[in-house]
C-alpha cells in the first residue's frame, strides 16, 4: 500500500517568505506527527494530531510555525516569514492510533528539505 | 527533561566485523525504546523496538538490541555487518504515558567492502 508522502521534496526560498509543506499520511492512520531534523541532530518534535482532538503544538519553535490537518487526513505545515535557521529537513510520520503505551511504530515520509537563503 | 544519547556519531567498519551502537536515555519511568534506520536515499524505517517482555529484542536484517533497565541503555548489535548496512541509525525513546518520541542525534555507519 501507499506510504506517507510529502511535497515538495525540496524547497528553496528567500528569507521572509512563507512556505507550505504538505503531508499525506497512510490511509486510516489517525495519528500524524511533524518533526524537524537539522544538520547533525536528531529529530525534533513539532506537532501531533490525533483524530479530532486538539493538536499538541508544544514543539512548535515560534508563532511563525503553524499546522493544520483537514478531514483527519492531509496535513499542512506553514512557516511564515522564514528565517535562515528554519533550514532543515521537515519529516512527517503517521501511526495507526497514536497508542503510546504499546510502542506503536511511526511510519515516515521522505521529508521536505527546506533551504532559506 | 528526557534525553537520548548516542555515543558515536560516525562508525566505520569492515564487512564481517561485529557492531555495537550505544544508546542511553534519561527517564526514570516506563519507556518504549526504538531503533530506526535510514538507508541512503530512503525513508526512516523501524529496525526494532521494545515495549515490554523479553529485554532482548530481535529486528530485521539480523539486528538485535538489549534493554538494560539498570543502565538506562538500549544498545544495538549485529554479529557480522554487511556493506548494505551502511546507513544512519537513530535511537528513540518515549515514556509509555506520552506519545512524544525523544531522539538521539544518530550514528552514521559506513561499512567498507
Amino acid at each position: 500500500g501507499a506510504g506517507v508522502s510529502q511535497s515538495p521534496s525540496n524547497k528553496v526560498t528567500e528569507k521572509g517568505k512563507d512556505v507550505e509543506l504538505r503531508c499525506d499520511p497512510i490511509s486510516g492512520h489517525t495519528a500524524l506527527y511533524w518533526y524537524r531534523q537539522s544538520l547533525g541532530q536528531g529529530l525534533e518534535f513539532l506537532i501531533y494530531f490525533q483524530g479530532n482532538s486538539a493538536p499538541d503544538k508544544s514543539g512548535l519553535p515560534s508563532d511563525r510555525f503553524s499546522a493544520e490537518r483537514t478531514g483527519g487526513s492531509v496535513s499542512t505545515l506553514t512557516i511564515q516569514r522564514t528565517q535562515q535557521e528554519d533550514s532543515a529537513v521537515y519529516l512527517c510520520a503517521s501511526s495507526p492510533t497514536g497508542a503510546s503505551q504499546r510502542g506503536e511504530t511511526q511510519y515516515f515520509g521522505p521529508g521536505t528539505r527546506l533551504l532559506v537563503l | 527533561a528526557q534525553s537520548v544519547s548516542q555515543h558515536n556519531h560516525h562508525v566505520i567498519l569492515s564487512e564481517a566485523a561485529s557492531l555495537e551502537l550505544g544508546c542511553n536515555y534519561s527517564y526514570g519511568g516506563t519507556v518504549n525504546l526504538f531503533w530506526y534506520v535510514q538507508y541512503p536515499g530512503q525513508h526512516l524505517q523501524l529496525l526494532l523496538k521494545y515495549f515490554s517482555g523479553d529485554p532482548l529484542v530481535k529486528g530485521i536484517k539480523g539486528f538485535e538490541a538489549e534493554f538494560i533497565k539498570s543502565k538506562f541503555s538500549f544498545n544495538l548489535r549485529k554479529p557480522s555487518v554487511q556493506w548494505s548496512d551502511t546507513a544512519e541509525y537513530f535511537c528513540a525513546v518515549n515514556a509509555q504515558s506520552n506519545y512524544q518520541l525523544i531522539w538521539g542525534a544518530g550514528t552514521k555507519l559506513i561499512i567498507k567492502p
